[in-house]
């Protein structure tokens, strides 16, 4: 079955430095790749997705690549701020309506002002 | 903005009990999702419902959790009895559940467990 793993555990960066997260995933059939923040105390919220047939989506300061033949996608984060503060997950599935979505491990990170 | 609804958001049980959590998940929402989250991983299915019918049951420890969703809406997760390592953060989701592949899953806050 899919595994996922991310990279690192713990990230700890200054305020307006950029932050990445690394995950790889072993099922090439995987389609969709989303990104998840969850705060203490909340569920997780959705900030940013791709799917296979795109390398690179933006959204303002966060941005996620693909690399499908490694199978390996990032998370990048520019110009840090304390509220990005959480814990990130990332997600591979395939299949449609999102069957089976195996979740990386997460990555907390701290933003220090 | 439409959000999914979880009670009761946090439970303290003792072992051999029987504990339920509830989820009503977005209007129109046809897909439905129990994940189990332990401390410090993320989270993992336990059961995908497509309106009432089950999809995925696969990761479901069927000799003590339930699961239903009748009308196709709400949701119950059930456990019984309880166990220690039942403990974790227990998470609904929904989503559209159309026919494209991959589709955003909106969270409810969760229902923390605590089994003593």
């Amino acid at each position: 079955g899919e595994n996922v793993e991310q990279h690192p555990s713990t990230l700890s960066v200054q305020e307006g430095d950029s932050a990445v997260i690394k995950c790889t995933y072993s099922d090439s059939a995987s389609n969709y790749f989303p990104w998840y923040k969850q705060e203490l105390g909340k569920g997780p919220q959705l900030i940013i997705d791709i799917r296979s047939n795109v390398g690179e989506k933006k959204d303002q300061r966060i941005a996620v690549t693909l690399n499908k033949t490694a199978k390996h996608f990032s998370l990048h984060i520019t110009e840090t701020q304390p509220e990005d503060s959480a814990v990130y997950f990332c997600a591979a599935s395939k299949g449609t309506g999102g069957f089976k979505t195996i979740f990386g491990a997460g990555t907390r990170l701290f933003v220090k002002a | 903005e439409a959000e999914v609804a979880q009670s009761p958001r946090y439970k303290i049980t003792e072992k051999s009990q029987a504990v339920a959590f509830w989820c009503d998940p977005i209007s129109g929402h046809a897909t439905l999702y129990w994940y189990r989250q332990i401390l410090g991983q993320g989270p993992e299915l336990l059961v995908q419902f497509q309106d009432e019918s089950v999809v995925d049951d696969s990761q479901l420890p069927k000799d003590r959790f339930s699961a239903e969703r009748l009308k196709g809406v709400d949701s119950t997760l059930k456990i019984q009895p309880a166990e220690l390592g039942d403990s974790a953060m227990y998470l609904c989701a929904s989503s559209l559940g159309g026919k494209r592949d991959g589709e955003t899953q909106y969270f409810g806050p969760g229902t923390r467990l605590l089994v003593l």
